[in-house]
């Protein structure tokens, strides 16, 4: 098994850009979340999803938005990139609440 | 919103020694989760404690949830180089959603060969 993947690993973009991060998964899990990692704020919860078709905002969901068509996969959208998300992003998934599975995450650039 | 308090921010200990960190809180958990961050990684699931007062162990590491159900601590005995990282505590939010756990800001391990 992969686990979770993420696709890209690095991106840099230029202020106004859009782009999606892509998160997969083949543990069967229902659960699946996207967190941004920044120098000393720890693990942040930007959007999550209790299974397909369904998303809910965390604790810092301006700027991002999110989609769940299909189980295995959940998608961050960033529709008009800003410098402060610039950022390492990680996707989990768990089976249930508890322990989360995360991703190798994708180091995104804002310039 | 609730707050994890980790101590200490960062340790630089020699090879072979014993570490202790630790995981407070205002409010209860229930739950506690450890895990550990490798450099350009993503954090991984070490231990998960969810009983008062249990004591679990992984290999070389023992974390027990405290009896107040505030605190909890991560115990590493015999220390090598590749327990380099950094270590966060999580626990989920009490009251409104389950799926939101709360994470420590962490506790960087540096281990001297």
């Amino acid at each position: 098994n992969a686990g979770v993947t993420q696709t890209p690993k690095f991106r840099v973009l230029k202020t106004g850009q859009s782009m999606t991060l892509l998160c997969a998964q083949d543990m069967n899990h229902e659960y699946m979340y996207w967190y941004r990692q920044d120098p000393g704020m720890g693990l942040r919860l930007i959007h999550y999803s209790v299974g397909e078709g369904t998303t809910a905002k965390g604790e810092v969901p301006d700027g991002y938005n999110v989609s769940r068509l299909k189980k295995q996969n959940f998608l961050l959208g960033l529709e008009s990139a800003a410098p402060s998300q610039t950022s390492v992003y990680f996707c989990a998934s768990s089976y249930s609440n508890q322990g989360r599975h995360f991703g190798p995450g994708t180091r995104l650039l804002v310039l | 919103g609730q707050q994890l308090n980790q101590s200490p921010q960062s340790m630089f200990i020699q090879e072979g020694e014993d570490v202790s960190m630790n995981c407070t809180s205002s409010s209860i958990f229930n739950t506690w989760l450890w895990y550990k961050q490798d450099p350009g990684e993503g954090p991984v699931l070490l231990i998960a404690l969810y009983k008062a007062g249990e004591l679990t162990s992984n290999g070389r590491l023992t974390a027990q949830f405290g009896i107040t159900r505030k605190d909890s601590f991560l115990n590493i005995s015999a220390s090598i180089p590749s327990d380099v990282g950094i270590y966060f505590c999580a626990g989920p939010n009490s009251g409104g959603s389950n799926y939101k756990l709360t994470f420590g800001k962490g506790t960087l391990l540096t281990v001297n060969p």
